[in-house]
Order: structure tokens, then C-alpha cells, then sequence
């Protein structure tokens, strides 16, 4: 089975500084990789999703991620933190092909200081 | 288009009922599945339907089933409910494609007293 591992239940960053959120994954082929975010009392909304075609990720809100295979990792990225990224944050793994069976890390919890 | 939408939002039972919540995916997409967010376990994946055929399981006791319906929407079943099952139930919806893309909705929050 495939597993995720994100460093850091809780991080904190003061606006305007790098965020760097940790994602490394165990995985026995190349895999499809993901970044959700949850905000309170909501659903999770994807960020973005490595797909074998390029290993630098960009998605919304000025997020992205880097796949290194030869670290099994997909760390998180945003050159400056807003005080509107607040929230909670998870990194998947694929377990099947499809990318419809999912298995989350335990999530991060990112805090903006003002 | 209209995001998954899922019914009810919150939810108070006690040990030993069962209950059934609902999911409408995204119209178009074929994919629901469902996943069970607590804070001891995090995310886990319960199922996946697709064309009214599970695809799909997680590692969960026969309490827990679900269906889909030719239109696509979704139910999940807890039955004799456990002071564990209280959780955030999400539901996605993926249209196909290789990978699919997962759509959450806002989820139900099912508190068992």
C-alpha cells in the first residue's frame, strides 16, 4: 500500500514570507500526486495535481510543488504567504490508476501571522 | 455548473441506529467516492462507484455500504453505529480521465451520541 508522510502537523509563517509545506511519499510506481486545501467547515479543494508531464506543478491561488523522485517527495511552495491561506492543507497519493482512490497524509495546518 | 452537493449537513445520532447520506455529484461526472475525515485517523477512503458499480473499497467493516443510482448520485450506509463513526463524511465526483480529478463537497458532519 501507498503512504503519505507530511512533516509538520502545525506550521507557522508571518505574511509576506516563503511557505514550504512537506509532502513525501512511498510509492512502488510512478505515481499521481496531489495538494487540497480545506478551509473551516469545508470540503477539500485541489490545488494541484502532478501528472508524470512536467515535475514542476503550478497551481491556483500561487501555489506550487515540485515532484523530486529520486527524494519521493512533492513539497508545497508559495513565494509569500497571504493571511488568506490559513487553512488546512494535504498531500495524496493515487492507489489505483484512475486517481479515485486517494490516501491523504495527516494534513498540515498552516498559520499566517500578521 | 453546480459543485457536489451533499445532504444532510449535519447529523445527530445515537449507538446503534443507522443512517444514510446522500451525495449529488457534479453533473456529468460518473465517479462518486466517499471518504471519512476524523481528527485520530484523518482522511480514509471508504468507496468509489462508478456506473452504479463499486470500483473501489477501503478497509472498513460490512457496516459500511453504499450505492449509486443511474443518475450518478450516491448513498452511504452506516449501520448499528459506534461512538467512532462520528466523523465528516466527504464525497467527490470525477469526471473520467486518466488520472480523474476529485471534486469535494462540503460534507456531512454525523455526530454519534
Amino acid at each position: 500500500a501507498q503512504s503519505v508522510t507530511q512533516l509538520g502537523s502545525h506550521v507557522s509563517v508571518s505574511e509576506g514570507a516563503l511557505v514550504l509545506l512537506r509532502c513525501n511519499y512511498s510509492s512502488s510506481v510512478p505515481p499521481y500526486l496531489f495538494w487540497y486545501v480545506q478551509y473551516p467547515n469545508q470540503g477539500l479543494q485541489l490545488l494541484l495535481k502532478y501528472t508524470s508531464a512536467a515535475t514542476l506543478v503550478k497551481g491556483i491561488n500561487g501555489f506550487e510543488a515540485e515532484f523530486k523522485k529520486s527524494e519521493t517527495s512533492f513539497h508545497l511552495t508559495k513565494p509569500s504567504a497571504h493571511m488568506s491561506d490559513a487553512a488546512e492543507y494535504f498531500c495524496a497519493v493515487s492507489e489505483d490508476n484512475a486517481g479515485n482512490m486517494l490516501t491523504f497524509g495527516g494534513g498540515t495546518r498552516l498559520m499566517v501571522k500578521p | 455548473k453546480a459543485g457536489v452537493t451533499q445532504t444532510p449537513r449535519y447529523l445527530i445520532k445515537t449507538r446503534g441506529q443507522q443512517v444514510t447520506l446522500s451525495c449529488s455529484p457534479i453533473s456529468g461526472h460518473r465517479s462518486v467516492s466517499w471518504y471519512q475525515q476524523t481528527p485520530g485517523q484523518g482522511l480514509q477512503f471508504l468507496f468509489e462507484y462508478f456506473s452504479e458499480t463499486q470500483r473501489n473499497k477501503g478497509n472498513f467493516p460490512g457496516r459500511f455500504s453504499g450505492r449509486q443510482f443511474s443518475n450518478s448520485r450516491s448513498e452511504m450506509n452506516v449501520s448499528t453505529l459506534e461512538l467512532g463513526d462520528s466523523a465528516l463524511y466527504l464525497c467527490a465526483s470525477a469526471p473520467q480521465g486518466v488520472p480523474d480529478t476529485q471534486y469535494f463537497g462540503p460534507g456531512t458532519r454525523l455526530t454519534v451520541l
